[in-house]
């Protein structure tokens, strides 16, 4: 995913908020999305987002996306132990495709 | 509905041997994805289908990739012959439209020794 940027590491407490962040290239993108993957599984959609909307909120997620900078965020309150997973931001490019980025795994500390 | 569903969970051959990993997408899913994850390079995607055509193979790596879709409920990724390169986690996806997201199978662990 070389046209989507995330940071590859987060370490939070657990009980207080998690913020991953991602960068993304293709400004004509429609639909943006956060995947979550535990150890040995595949990748689960969390939630997504259409381009013409600023946040989402969905329980304890809340996505916000900033056009102008390209910048998308996915916040988790309240982070349990069972969010420790990788997440993985994605933008719908063409033709079916998305493009991933590397992943930001997130470890949840007692 | 089962989901994706992808087999074997796990493979391990030796060097030379041919593998084959096998997808059944969701129904009504008309698109299918094969993807490969590594460490080193993450996410790549390998080749789509869209009912059961090929759309788009540029990112099968070498001749010894080869995929099929004989109908709209499966789908094989073959390689022949394996290399210890090849060692990664294969997953299958689909898709129903536009703006739904992807459906990932569990995936295939394969190691080739």
């Amino acid at each position: 995913g070389e046209d989507v940027e995330q940071s590859l590491f987060l370490s939070v407490r657990e009980g207080d908020s998690s913020v991953i962040n991602c960068t993304y290239t293709d400004s004509s993108s429609t639909y943006l999305y956060w995947y979550k993957q535990e150890p040995g599984a595949g990748l689960q959609l969390l939630t997504y987002i259409f381009s013409n909307m600023d946040m989402k909120q969905d329980q304890r997620l809340t996505v916000l996306l900033n056009k102008k900078d390209k910048h998308l965020s996915l916040r988790i309150a309240d982070t349990q132990t069972g969010d420790s997973a990788i997440y993985f931001c994605a933008e719908w490019v063409d033709d079916y495709k998305l493009s991933f980025g590397a992943g930001t795994t997130v470890t949840v500390r007692a | 509905d089962a989901g994706v569903i992808q087999s074997p969970r796990h493979e391990v051959t030796e060097m030379g041997q041919e593998v084959t990993l096998r997808c059944k997408p969701i129904s009504g899913h008309d698109y299918l994805f094969w993807y490969r994850q590594t460490m080193m390079r993450g996410l790549e995607l390998l080749i789509y289908f869209n009912n059961n055509v090929p759309i788009d193979d540029s990112g099968m790596p070498e001749d010894r990739f080869s995929a099929k879709m004989p109908n709209a409920s499966f789908s094989t990724l073959k390689i022949q012959p394996s290399e210890p390169r090849d060692s990664a986690v294969y997953f299958c996806a689909s898709i129903a439209g536009t703006g739904y997201g992807y459906t990932f199978g569990s995936g295939t662990r394969l190691t080739v020794v």
